[in-house]
């Protein structure tokens, strides 16, 4: 069964600075991976995808995001954040029988 | 022009109640799902319709029972509400088996 992790609960960022969010995956073939964010109150809206190709893939808001099949990991970065990223970000891997497996989530704070 | 919508956004209930949550889509995607979201924003789907045909039931409660009129509509009928049912409950809808997710704003649902 595929699986995924985010290790980091919560990250506390300073506007600015850069954010990496970490997200591994266990899946036994080439997984379709995806990024997503959760602003209070909203839906769910996706930053970003992996299907095949460049391993590094560009999203919107700036973000980017690097597959690394060595290493089980599809990392979100973000070279300078602004106070309205903070937000609830959910890594998820699929499959092609349309169930879609979410990490569980990771609070990003910005402070002034 | 909301993509995907789902009434109502706030419901409020008592245990044993039967209530109802309603979701429509207007991208013209041929797949709708429900997903729960409980309390540590822990994300689990729960339903998958294709074209009206169910196609993913994730082992929950049949007091859970979905309907899905036509390829844009996706209701979630809950008998017996228990205490457990409080969650945050999304709509998306998705292309095929292997496109992103588009979700609705959510249904935070409350059983006092």
């Amino acid at each position: 069964a595929q699986s995924v992790t985010q290790p980091d609960i919560h990250i506390t960022v300073s506007e600015g600075a850069s954010l990496e969010l970490r997200c591994n995956y266990s899946y036994g073939a080439t997984p379709y991976l995806f990024w997503y964010v959760q602003s209070p109150g909203q839906g769910l809206q996706l930053l970003l995808k992996y299907f095949s190709g460049d391993t590094l893939v560009q999203g919107i808001k700036g973000f980017e995001a690097e597959f690394k099949r060595s290493q089980s990991s599809f990392n979100l970065r973000k070279p300078s954040v602004h106070w309205s990223d903070a937000a609830e970000y959910f890594c998820a891997v699929g499959r092609t029988d349309y169930k879609l497996s979410f990490g569980a989530g990771t609070t990003v704070t910005v402070r002034a | 022009d909301t993509a995907v919508s789902q009434t109502p956004k706030y419901l409020v209930t008592q245990m044993g109640n039967d209530k109802s949550i309603k979701c429509e889509q207007n991208l013209g995607h041929d797949t709708m799902y429900w997903y729960k979201q409980d309390s540590k924003k822990f994300l689990k789907i729960m339903f998958s319709y294709n074209n009206k045909e169910l196609i993913i039931n994730e082992t929950v409660p049949n007091r859970f029972s979905p309907k899905s009129p036509d390829k844009a509509h996706l209701n979630l009928h809950i008998n017996s509400l228990e205490l457990g049912d409080s969650a945050v409950y999304f709509c998306a809808s998705s292309q095929d088996s292997n496109s992103p997710l588009h979700f609705g704003n959510g249904t935070r649902l409350t059983v006092t």
